[in-house]
């Protein structure tokens, strides 16, 4: 599975879009980019993920960059509730093998009031 | 909520004892996965089980065993406790089948070895 790298923290006022980024230069063509979030000492919590396309749900949007080596994750109105340690991975589908996520030390956003 | 729930939530005990963690996956998975998370090493993969049947071990202590039951709950058996494994212990689950195959976690089991 290819390598991520995120910088390990980051602020954002309340309110406003929080981006954050991910690079994994060494992504193969069948590899998913998967982000995960962990706040607290909750369990981590799945996000979105992508393949090449840009994605949307009800919590983030993937923005994927057209040579896939970098993504960028965006919470479009962080709260407060988003401070949490993001974790950006790289792994390719399920086929029956095994789909282990490997954890990296992830990012921490901390949103400010 | 994940839909996968784990007990019990907390578990204090002393080294040398044994004992075991369960998982009920998400209704539908077939694929169930047990991680650590210790203070100095982060999240680690343990092991995964499909369908009733091991399919990839990661950094599991032979001290540790688990199993998943015709039922596709699972437990962890943790056993010959050392101080070092107080951890906390996420189990997720998948739907196992082709696909991104994304894996929702439990809420977690909080072990603390005396």
């Amino acid at each position: 599975d290819a390598k991520t790298t995120q910088p390990t923290s980051m602020d954002c006022a309340e309110g406003r879009a929080a981006n954050l980024p991910c690079n994994h230069s060494t992504i193969s063509g069948n590899e998913y980019v998967y982000w995960y979030r962990q706040i607290h000492s909750q369990g981590p919590q799945y996000i979105i993920h992508g393949l090449k396309n840009n994605e949307t749900n009800e919590m983030a949007s993937l923005i994927i960059t057209e040579d896939r080596k970098s993504s960028t994750l965006i919470l479009p109105h962080a709260t407060l509730r988003d401070t949490a340690v993001y974790y950006c991975i790289v792994r390719a589908p399920f086929q029956g093998g095994s789909e282990k996520l490997v954890f990296g030390k992830g990012m921490k956003l901390t949103v400010n009031p | 909520d994940s839909g996968v729930t784990q007990t019990p939530k907390h578990l204090i005990t002393a080294t040398g004892q044994r004992v075991t963690l369960r998982c009920s996956p998400r209704s539908g998975d077939l694929s169930v996965y047990w991680y650590q998370q210790s203070l100095d090493q982060g999240l680690q993969f343990l092991i995964q089980y499909y369908n009733g049947e091991e399919r990839a071990k990661g950094n599991i202590l032979e001290r540790f065993s688990a199993q998943q039951f015709p039922d596709l709950h699972s437990e962890l058996n943790l056993s010959s406790l050392e101080l070092g494994d107080s951890a906390l212990y996420f189990c997720a689950s998948s739907p196992g089948v082709a696909g991104p195959g994304e894996q929702f976690f439990g809420p977690g089991t909080r072990l603390t070895v005396l």
